[in-house]
């Protein structure tokens, strides 16, 4: 079964760093994922494609300031030099055969 | 530039049918498979359908399987999701969204559009 587990919150402060994790479901630490932000009232936006390896693709026009990494059947999305503008939903996403899944989703909240 | 603009929604009563409409410009088409993905009011985002860039594959998350059909024409850049019989359950911003890679890739959502509102009351 495909399941993505994320945390429904995270904080952290302008400047700051912060971590966040998705967690592939048991067996499944050899998948790919990728990481989608939700601006407020906005569609969402592409980041990165995060290997099982930590080796990742990222978006168009996507800053340095995001980074991805892999352990296990976790996968994390590191945002360094934190800006108000970071705000926002952050979702995993993962596939198998003719079947497409969604983590939770994290609401981070710049302090 | 990719850009991926929806439009269809409204408001319509359960058991009827809408159709949702995207309209795609910036990249080949004909090349890419497409989602639908929706995201209902406060909640997160579910995948619902994809077409294989030839229109002959397709696939649909169970809760709208034999009630929604997706279609496409790559002549014209567009691609369509017909939704019959709904459920105030399917009252969800829809959007359209790429494949990242061509072909037969059907993995990660490259780009999305803005989406469109369903809304699904009596």
């Amino acid at each position: 079964q495909l399941v993505l587990t994320q945390s429904p919150s995270a904080s952290a402060s302008l400047g700051a760093s912060v971590k966040l994790t998705c967690s592939l479901s048991g067996g499944l630490s050899n998948y790919a994922i990728a990481w989608h932000q939700q601006l407020p009232e906005k569609g969402p936006r592409f980041l990165m494609k995060l290997n099982s390896d930590g080796s990742h693709n990222k978006g168009d026009g996507i800053p340095d300031r995001f980074s991805g990494s892999s352990s296990g059947a976790e996968r994390y999305l590191t945002i360094s030099s934190l800006q108000s503008e970071d705000e926002a939903d952050y979702y995993c996403q993962t596939w198998g055969t003719g079947l497409w899944v969604f983590g939770g989703g994290t609401k981070l909240t710049v302090l | 530039q990719v850009h991926l603009v929806e439009s269809g929604g409204g408001v319509v009563q359960p058991g009827r049918s809408l159709r949702l409409s995207c309209a795609a410009s910036g990249f080949p088409f004909g090349r890419y498979a497409m989602f639908w993905v929706r995201q209902s009011p406060g909640k997160g985002l579910e995948w619902v359908a994809l077409i294989s860039y030839g229109g002959t594959t397709k696939y649909y998350t169970d809760s709208v399987q034999g009630r929604f059909t997706l279609s496409r024409d790559n002549s014209n850049n567009m691609l369509y999701l017909q939704m019959d019989s709904l459920r105030a359950e399917d009252t969800a911003v829809y959007y359209c969204a790429r494949d990242r890679e061509q072909g037969d890739y059907y993995g990660d959502v490259g780009y999305w559009g803005q989406g469109t509102l369903v809304a699904v009351s009596s």
